[in-house]
């Protein structure tokens, strides 16, 4: 059945290194979300697309967070430099209607 | 957006219906309840939504009062895959989606 697909599933990179996610939305789906998720701050929103193009990345530290949709079948977001203090769980999401978003499994970053 | 309020945690016996009620008492006319749950370890998932009717699907049913100042979530028989962190959301078909702290239920074997 059709699924958001994220890769890498896990992900342990060095203090300085760039990392990059990789999100595959639902064929079809027109909207698409970044979410991190910490035992400190649950769930936020950092960034959303409509149609590829960024709506909203408010909740994204600009100096070192990027995310793109080159085209309708993939999402990066991108850290450059990464911090120990951007290890977290991160979802990307998929919708046809925006409010019934359907998550993908996450990237598990470590930044040690 | 409305703000909601949880509680932290709920137990509830497995084969029972789970109530897990919400509030939001500063919802205005046109902001929706949400529900999504996660399970540990998932990404989160979309249960149901209404604006002020009640609502019923596969999952769950939405039960929201008469003033729309609180809603009830019912699983009606839940089983141990029902334990997840349950998020009420209340906002307007514009807004993104912004997650609280949510209530942790425990279905007890």
């Amino acid at each position: 059945d059709a699924r958001v697909t994220q890769t890498p599933r896990h992900k342990v990179t060095e203090m300085g290194q760039e990392v990059t996610m990789r999100c595959q939305p639902i064929l079809g789906h027109n909207t698409v979300f970044w979410y991190r998720q910490t035992m400190m701050q649950g769930l936020e929103l950092l960034a959303y697309f409509r149609n590829r193009a960024p709506l909203d990345d408010s909740g994204m530290p600009k100096d070192r967070f990027s995310a793109e949709m080159p085209d309708a079948t993939l999402a990066t977001l991108k850290i450059q430099p990464s911090e120990p203090r951007d290890s977290a769980v991160y979802f990307c999401a998929s919708g046809l209607v925006w409010w019934e978003a359907f998550f993908g499994q996450g990237t598990r970053l470590t930044v040690v | 957006d409305a703000k909601t309020t949880q509680p932290t945690s709920m137990d509830c016996a497995e084969g029972r219906a789970a109530n897990l009620p919400c509030n939001h008492s500063t919802i205005s006319g046109n902001e929706y309840v949400y529900w999504y749950r996660q399970i540990h370890s998932q990404g989160p998932q979309y249960i149901i939504h209404g604006l002020k009717n009640n609502e019923t699907n596969e999952m769950a049913s939405l039960i929201i009062t008469e003033d729309r100042k609180s809603s009830t979530l019912i699983l009606p028989h839940a089983t141990l895959r029902d334990t997840a962190v349950y998020y009420c959301i209340a906002l307007n078909r514009d807004d993104k989606i912004i997650f609280g702290k949510g209530t942790r239920l425990h279905i007890l074997p």
